[in-house]
């Protein structure tokens, strides 16, 4: 079955840039993307990338792919206090009858220290 | 309405009640789908609902666990009996078409009802 891993958490100076990591295991993902989640509310789509592409840069935001190890990153550069959230990352993958399913990480909770 | 809106945003019930919790998807998207997120865990896959097909279930995790979508918008999901261990943040998304491999089926999740059963 899909597995989707994330460190749970990350710690960065503002100012500084960030990294997420993320992990997964099914070769048939389509699309993977990040979803960021603020305290007290829901999912936030930030990106997405589709699987053909190694590389999508969104102002701040850039995200890398390497699906022959199958691992996913984002960077956000310049991170300020607003960007502390939970940020998860999730696999589109074929879940067999015809049908795509998404796999959510557990989440990399981002700490910035003013 | 601009997002996913549902509702309440908030519910605290006694172990044993029954509850239901409300989701009003974006206009216009056919697919609907139900998540459950407990306190450090990662979304769990409730339940999916496509236009006029039947629902995927298979992520339910009891018979106490239902759900319906009246005339292929609004839906409600409701927990029978409700445990304690059904406390968590229960998230609804939706999406432009269903489960297939384009862009199209990327979901747009709402703000969550966060459910403390005691």
């Amino acid at each position: 079955g899909e597995d989707v891993e994330q460190s749970l958490f990350l710690s960065v100076r503002e100012g500084d840039s960030s990294v997420i990591n993320c992990t997964y295991t099914d070769s048939s993902s389509t699309y993977l993307y990040w979803y960021k989640q603020e305290p007290g509310a829901g999912l936030q789509l930030l990106t997405y990338i589709f699987s053909n592409m190694d590389m999508k840069q969104d102002q701040r935001l850039t995200v890398l792919l390497n699906k022959k190890d199958k691992h996913l990153s984002l960077r956000i550069a310049d991170t300020q206090t607003g960007d502390s959230a939970i940020y998860f990352c999730a696999e589109k993958a074929y879940s067999g009858a015809g049908s795509y399913q998404l796999t959510f990480g557990k989440g990399t909770k981002l700490s910035v220290i003013p | 309405g601009a997002g996913v809106s549902q509702s309440p945003s908030n519910k605290v019930t006694e172990k044993g009640k029954d509850v239901e919790l409300r989701c009003d998807p974006i206009s216009g998207h056919t697919a609907l789908y139900w998540y459950r997120q407990s306190l450090g865990q990662g979304l769990e896959f409730l339940i999916y609902f496509q236009g006029n097909s039947a629902p995927d279930k298979s992520g339910l995790p009891s018979d106490r666990f239902s759900a319906e979508r009246t005339g292929g918008s609004v839906s409600t999901l409701t927990i029978q009996r409700t445990q304690q261990e059904d406390s968590a943040v229960y998230l609804c998304a939706s999406s432009l078409t269903g489960t297939g491999k384009g862009i199209g089926e990327t979901q747009y999740f709402g703000p969550g009802t966060r459910l403390l059963v005691l």
